[in-house]
């Protein structure tokens, strides 16, 4: 069975710090993780997507690692702000036209 | 561009009362289709997904059906709600066939089922 898991659930942060975020998966068999952003009662933003023949992704102040052989992912934000407090999922797909699996997410507290 | 949309934003039905969520993508042809349920306190739960029109699979057995009549709209159904059926509903689509498979999400619809 394919599963996801974040570890830590939750993540508190002075404004200012670096932080990284860590997501592991069972199977190394994926197509690509995506790296998602939930606020209290929205929906899902893309942050970031990772092809499983690339190492990482950058985006602004984000960067999105990915090991296959380690089965582990990796997101790290920089010089955190208030405004960066949400939730994150990562997800992974394994074949084509099917849904993604996901974490349970780590959701962060960005203190200023 | 494309754009997802899902009505209603927010829900609240009596027990064994029925459902109705809706889903639209505009902007693309042939997407797959999602139907995942966030429950308080748990990860998010594939429900249902569809590569085609009238093409749906779901993944686990439960209150809840989909259905898939026209291309790009996707509803998600119950003909009585159960009290467990509260959440918060995402639909998602992504493009047919095209690696790297990315999904985008719609806003959510709240669910509440007293």
């Amino acid at each position: 069975k394919q599963e996801v898991t974040q570890i830590p659930a939750a993540l508190s942060v002075p404004e200012g710090e670096n932080l990284v975020l860590n997501c592991s998966f069972t199977d190394s068999a994926i197509y690509n993780l995506q790296w998602f952003r939930q606020d209290p009662g929205k929906g899902l933003t893309s942050l970031l997507l990772i092809q499983s023949s690339q190492r990482e992704q950058t985006s602004g102040r984000l960067n999105a690692s990915l090991d296959k052989s380690s089965g582990r992912s990796t997101l790290y934000i920089a010089a955190s702000q208030p405004g960066d407090s949400a939730t994150y999922l990562c997800a992974s797909v394994y074949s084509g036209n099917t849904p993604l699996v996901f974490g349970k997410g780590t959701r962060l507290s960005v203190i200023a | 561009s494309q754009t997802i949309h899902q009505w209603p934003a927010t829900l609240v039905q009596p027990v064994g009362s029925p459902l109705s969520l809706e889903c639209t993508v505009e902007g693309t042809s042939n997407p797959n289709l999602y139907w995942y349920r966030q429950a308080a306190g748990r990860g998010l739960q594939l429900l249902f997904y569809s590569v085609g029109i009238g093409q749906i699979s779901s993944e686990v057995p439960q209150n809840l059906s989909a259905s898939r009549p026209q291309d790009r709209q996707f509803i998600l159904s119950s003909k009585k709600l159960l009290l467990s059926d509260s959440g918060f509903y995402l639909c998602a689509w992504s493009p047919p066939n095209k690696y790297p498979y990315e999904q985008y999400f719609g806003p959510g619809t709240r669910l509440t089922v007293t």
